[in-house]
């Protein structure tokens, strides 16, 4: 059973490109939360979707970047015109049900550098 | 105000000590805790949940008390592979997922 995958692991965009990030969730998991890390600094929650539905977006922010979670394929979050600020390594953790009642597993990031 | 505080360390330890931390929460309805450690430039791991009644992992042994919103981490004889950042975490209904900003450790041969 392969674990959280994310790609790419490092991505690198221009100020005013768009990224795209992927989070595939271990086979049977059907949660996925998105967290952002700065250097030194902890996870910030961003979003929290299960298959077709945003649970809680209380942590993205209002312009720019949005999330999705298909019903087929990976969890996407995508960041338009990226800025200097949204360099940050991005994580993804997936569980089979509400972290209340599972535990939930991290993918290897994704490291995004804007130049 | 924080969801949850950690005492952010660092705490460098000699080798064969033990070490424990600390992580206070604010909301009185969550239910579910964890420890992760997260190595440097790495993705958090899942170390242990914490339970109610206490749990120990061999080394570790992770406690909750409700009625003053902390739980702890205590890790016996040292090695110096613990040595990374250790986040304290929760949950409550409507599941938003949260994590301490954590404690950094360090093991001193």
């Amino acid at each position: 059973n392969a674990g959280v995958m994310q790609n790419p692991r490092h991505l690198v965009r221009r100020r005013g490109q768009e990224a795209r990030l992927r989070c595939s969730p271990m086979k049977g998991h059907s949660h996925v939360y998105w967290y952002r890390q700065l250097p030194e600094e902890g996870l910030k929650f961003m979003v929290y979707l299960q298959k077709e539905n945003i649970i809680d977006e209380s942590g993205m922010p209002k312009e720019r970047f949005s999330a999705e979670f298909p019903k087929e394929g990976p969890s996407i979050l995508r960041i338009q015109q990226v800025v200097r600020g949204d360099s940050a390594a991005y994580f993804c953790a997936s569980s089979p049900g509400p972290v209340l009642n599972t535990e939930a597993f991290f993918g290897q990031g994704t490291r995004l550098t804007v130049v | 105000r924080k969801e949850v505080e950690q005492d952010p360390g660092p705490f460098n330890v000699p080798e064969g000590a033990t070490v424990a931390f600390n992580c206070t929460y604010s909301n009185s309805a969550s239910q579910s805790f964890f420890w992760y450690r997260q190595d440097c430039r790495k993705e958090p791991k899942l170390l242990m949940s914490v339970y109610s009644s206490g749990n120990e992992d061999g080394r570790f042994t992770a406690q909750l008390n409700r009625a003053s919103q902390y739980i702890s981490l205590l890790i016996r004889d040292s090695k110096l592979s613990d040595s990374a950042t250790y986040l304290c975490s929760g949950a409550y209904t409507g599941n938003q997922f949260y994590f301490g900003t954590g404690t950094s450790l360090t093991v001193i041969p």
